[in-house]
C-alpha cells in the first residue's frame, strides 16, 4: 500500500552539527511537504517540495521523485530546532497527504 | 491572526461530555481536515472535507462527527468523550489540486477526566 516512512525515527545532536533526514514514499507524488513540530505542539511549514531543491536559512530540502525519497538537511544546528520533523506525501489529488511517523530531533547544547 | 483558526485551545473535559472543537480559515482553501495527535505519535486523520457538501471518513472515525458549515468553518464534534480521546487535535487545510500546501491550526488540547 501508499507508505511514507521517515528515518531515522530519533536523532540526538550536539549544537552546531549538521544532520540529514529521510522520507522515502512508495509511489510517484503530486506534492511533498516537511513540517516541523516545536516543542509546544505547533506545526510549522518548512518545505513545499514535490521535486528539486530549496534553501532556507540553514535548513534545505532536496526531493528526487524518480527514486521516491526526499532529505531535509540542517546545517549548524541549534536547540531551537529541536522537536519533531514530518514529511508528507500528496499520491493523488483526490485524497488526503499521507504522514510519516515523523524523527524526533534533540539538540543539545 | 493566523490563518486557520481553532478554538478552545485547551479543553478540560468529563466522560460522557459532549464537545465541540471549531476551525475557521481566511486562506480561501476548500479542503479542511482534523487530525489527531497522540503524546510521543505522529498524526492521524479523522475526517476531511472536500467542500461544503463533500465529506469522508479519515482512519479513525469511530466516536467523533463533524459538520462542515460553510467553506471556512469546518467543526469536529466528540457526543459523548471518552478518557481515550485526550490527544491533541489538529484543522489543516489545502486548496483543490495536486500542488495545494497542507496548512495547520495551533491545535487544540483536550483532555478527558
Amino acid at each position: 500500500g501508499i507508505q511514507v516512512e521517515q528515518s531515522p525515527p530519533d536523532l540526538i545532536l550536539q549544537e552546531g552539527a549538521n544532520s540529514t533526514l529521510r522520507c522515502n514514499f512508495s509511489d510517484s507524488v503530486n506534492n511533498l511537504q516537511w513540517f516541523h513540530q516545536n516543542p509546544w505542539g505547533q506545526l510549522i511549514n518548512l518545505f513545499y517540495i514535490p521535486s528539486g531543491t530549496k534553501q532556507n536559512g540553514r535548513l534545505s530540502a532536496t526531493t528526487v521523485a524518480t527514486e521516491r525519497y526526499s532529505l531535509l538537511y540542517i546545517s549548524s544546528s541549534q536547540t531551537t530546532d529541536s522537536g519533531v520533523y514530518f514529511c508528507a506525501a500528496l499520491f493523488s489529488g483526490n485524497t488526503p497527504l499521507v504522514f510519516g511517523k515523523g524523527t524526533r530531533l534533540s539538540v543539545i547544547a | 491572526d493566523a490563518d486557520v483558526t481553532q478554538t478552545p485551545r485547551n479543553r478540560i473535559t468529563k466522560t460522557g461530555k459532549r464537545i465541540m472543537l471549531e476551525c475557521s480559515q481566511t486562506k480561501g482553501h476548500d479542503r479542511m481536515y482534523w487530525y489527531r495527535q497522540d503524546p510521543g505519535l505522529g498524526l492521524r486523520l479523522i475526517y476531511y472535507s472536500f467542500d461544503v457538501k463533500d465529506i469522508n471518513k479519515g482512519e479513525i472515525s469511530d466516536g467523533y462527527s463533524v459538520s462542515r458549515q460553510a467553506q471556512a468553518k469546518f467543526s469536529l464534534s466528540l457526543e459523548s468523550a471518552i478518557p481515550n480521546q485526550t490527544a491533541l487535535y489538529f484543522c489543516a487545510t489545502r486548496r483543490t489540486g495536486d500542488s495545494g500546501e497542507l496548512f495547520f491550526g495551533e491545535g487544540s488540547r483536550l483532555t478527558v477526566l
